[in-house]
């Protein structure tokens, strides 16, 4: 199984700030049709998960431009350009490549 | 818009069972795989189960191989998860999600509480 690593466990972040969460892939994520199946979710306090971003960097319908993501292989990042009171919550990198397995979470709270 | 609405959930005891069902609307149900991710009090999300569009392929996390059957009614836009011999450590909030590059439309989840 592949196993998703990420970091920090917490985030306190400062209204206005950038915020940047980090995932790493116990093997590459890369898949034979060539795409690498990386996404991140989004999970405000008392609520469903919510897609925020697809295949690293793809922007899922309705996410702010705010949201960006990056990385290839084993290594990739989820930035905040400037955090907001509504980012609050736990954000999941999850991996499609192989089945589905998700990292551990990252909470970002304000500061 | 696509929606997805859970419902079944409950408090069952040890060994019990439960159907966990999930109505979709606002997509064409039958072209996507869909899937079940849970949720356990307080933890970090697992993914449970995923069905074909057609229904003729499943996949399942080996925890729950053998005890847990994912099907579809295409026709009434229906997604189910039968959940027999259940465990104490299958007590979660269990979503529902449309699966493209992976699960992407969620649903509000449904709560199985699992004890004596």
């Amino acid at each position: 199984d592949i196993v998703m690593t990420q970091t920090p466990l917490s985030s306190p972040v400062t209204l206005g700030q950038p915020a940047s969460i980090s995932c790493r892939s116990s093997q590459s994520l890369v898949h034979y049709d060539g795409n690498t199946y990386l996404s991140w979710l989004q999970q405000r306090p008392g609520q469903p998960p919510r897609l925020l971003i697809y295949k690293i960097s793809n922007r899922f319908s309705g996410v702010p431009d705010r949201f960006s993501g990056s990385g290839a292989g084993t290594d990739f990042t989820l930035k905040i350009s400037r955090v907001e009171a509504e980012d609050v919550g736990v954000y999941y990198c999850m991996q499609t490549t192989q089945f589905l397995t998700f990292g551990g979470g990252t909470k970002v709270e304000i500061k | 818009e696509v929606q997805l609405v859970e419902s079944g959930g409950g408090l069952v005891q040890p060994g019990g069972s439960l159907r966990l069902s999930c109505v979709a609307s606002g997509l064409t149900f039958s072209r996507f795989w869909m899937t079940w991710v849970r949720q356990a009090p307080g933890k970090g999300l697992e993914w449970v189960a995923n069905i074909k569009g057609d229904g003729s392929v499943r996949y399942y996390v080996d925890s729950v191989k053998g005890r847990f059957t994912i099907s579809r009614d295409n026709a009434k836009n229906s997604l189910y998860l039968e959940m027999n011999s259940l465990r104490v450590e299958d007590t979660a909030v269990y979503y529902c999600a449309r699966w493209d590059y992976g699960p992407d439309y969620w649903g509000q989840g449904t709560l199985v509480t699992v004890s004596s």
